[in-house]
């Protein structure tokens, strides 16, 4: 099966929080991501977690980790028009020479 | 700083035809990644290189496939000869070499590639 599992579509509307979720089988990941890609365009690194946190914050963004159950969500507030696009969640194993491991993807629409 | 750079940006080819793919990575960095993305299998790892040598390259689909870094600011992939089943976007990406750095793996904007 896969190694990281997302969810395939998020609707929200403008204004309202998103959440997008993830969840991964190695426990060995030492640091969890979460790409931005819009329509046409590569992927944007918008953040990354170290496996030893619990919450990283940056602006609009919030990611939460939960180690013991293997779930990662991104939160991101006042969602905008611009936030709609698809978003990876990635990982990576030492073990594996930090190679990332991404998920599926999920696409947000944000409706205004 | 100009990020990951690639050409072209679409490619048009046919079957059987010879395509290189061209990536210029961050400067300073010293990790190249090619990756291929598609409807069926999303993001794929082909293959890549610490310090312009070939680390892993388990992902590249076959032989018609291959890849070089003769320098730390350039990458080539080539494919010959290709398939319509190899029209994906090729993405490369590159990641820096120091502190933090080395965990921020940074993406060019693709090559759309269509074989017919």
């Amino acid at each position: 099966g896969e190694d990281v599992e997302q969810s395939l579509f998020l609707s929200v509307r403008e204004g309202d929080s998103s959440v997008i979720n993830c969840t991964y089988t190695d426990s060995s990941s030492t640091y969890l991501y979460w790409y931005k890609q819009e329509p046409g365009a590569g992927l944007q690194l918008l953040t990354y977690i170290f496996s030893n946190m619990d919450m990283k914050q940056d602006q609009r963004l919030t990611v939460l980790l939960n180690k013991k159950d293997k779930h990662l969500s991104l939160r991101i507030a006042d969602t905008q028009t611009g936030d709609s696009a698809i978003y990876f969640c990635a990982e990576t194993l030492q073990a594996a020479g930090n190679k990332l491991t991404f998920g599926g993807g999920t696409r947000v629409l944000v409706k205004p | 700083d100009a990020g990951v750079i690639q050409s072209p940006r679409h490619e048009v080819t046919e079957m059987g035809q010879e395509v290189t793919l061209r990536c210029k990575p961050i400067s300073g960095h010293n990790s190249l990644f090619w990756y291929r993305q598609t409807m069926m299998r999303g993001l794929e790892l082909l293959i890549y290189f610490n310090n312009n040598v070939p680390i892993d390259d388990s992902g590249m689909p076959e032989d018609r496939f291959s890849a070089k870094m003769p320098n730390a600011s350039f990458s080539t992939l080539k494919i010959q000869p290709s398939e319509p089943r190899d029209s994906a976007v090729y993405f490369c990406a590159s990641r820096g070499g120091t502190g933090t750095g080395v965990y921020e793996q940074y993406f060019g904007p693709g090559t759309r590639l269509t074989v017919t």
